[in-house]
């Protein structure tokens, strides 16, 4: 089973919807949790933190729920600028040399459409 | 957010010769950075993590004496890729951590490289 897992997609949207994405981790040690985005042959950006109460950062919201080992991304009135792999990224701690290493889902490809 | 670069941002080179990629921050201090490598259509898989002033920890089937990682400063971590064979062709990118409570990373870049 691999540690963090994503429906790999691909969602195509148009402009306006709303969409999810899931992700699953193997881990129940797991301390920190992020979305990333990736655009095609560049490397991963921050998009958000993941926090266990839930967070909003303008058309995104992130959920976690530690007691399912879940997390999702919903976007919501999607724009073109939004097509993009999403990518679900864990990190456990398990001291020494573990500190701050991420494990990264295989990512979500998303193409939004006008 | 804070800044990651890597040169050069593409290499082609020949079978059996070396390859040396750099990562900076740029606007702050990074103890640890890592390095990852991504093949077409995969995610990033790690390759080994990067501690200022001591040797570098690497994955599983990862070969050190092949992907020499040097973290000579709190800003500067170097990777070479060592008699480069085509199988090495990849993206390869690094990241800094920054301090703080999240473990955020920031990436650069990027580096493709090619091996002919």
């Amino acid at each position: 089973r691999k540690e963090v897992e994503q429906d790999p997609g691909p969602f195509n949207v148009p402009e306006g919807a709303t969409v999810a994405f899931n992700c699953t981790y193997s881990n129940s040690a797991s301390q920190s949790f992020f979305w990333y985005r990736q655009d095609c042959r560049k490397e991963p950006k921050l998009l958000m933190s993941v926090y266990s109460s839930g967070n909003e950062d303008g058309r995104f919201t992130a959920q976690l729920n530690r007691a399912s080992q879940y997390i999702s991304l919903l976007i919501r009135d999607s724009k073109l600028s939004d097509s993009a792999t999403y990518l679900c990224v864990v990190n456990w701690d398990a001291g020494g040399t573990s500190y701050g290493k991420l494990t990264f889902g295989q990512g979500t490809i998303l193409t939004v459409h006008p | 957010g804070a800044v990651v670069s890597q040169h050069p941002s593409r290499v082609i080179c020949k079978s059996g010769t070396s390859v040396k990629i750099e990562c900076r921050s740029l606007d702050f201090q990074a103890t640890t950075m890592f390095w990852y490598r991504q093949f077409p259509k995969q995610s990033l898989m790690l390759m080994a993590t990067s501690n200022e002033g001591s040797k570098a920890t690497y994955e599983q089937g990862v070969e050190k004496d092949k992907f020499l990682i040097n973290h000579a400063s709190l800003t500067l971590s170097t990777l070479t890729v060592t008699s480069a064979h085509p199988e090495d062709s990849s993206f390869y990118i690094c990241s800094a951590l920054t301090s703080g409570v999240s473990y955020e990373q920031y990436f650069g870049p990027g580096t493709r490289l090619t091996v002919t």
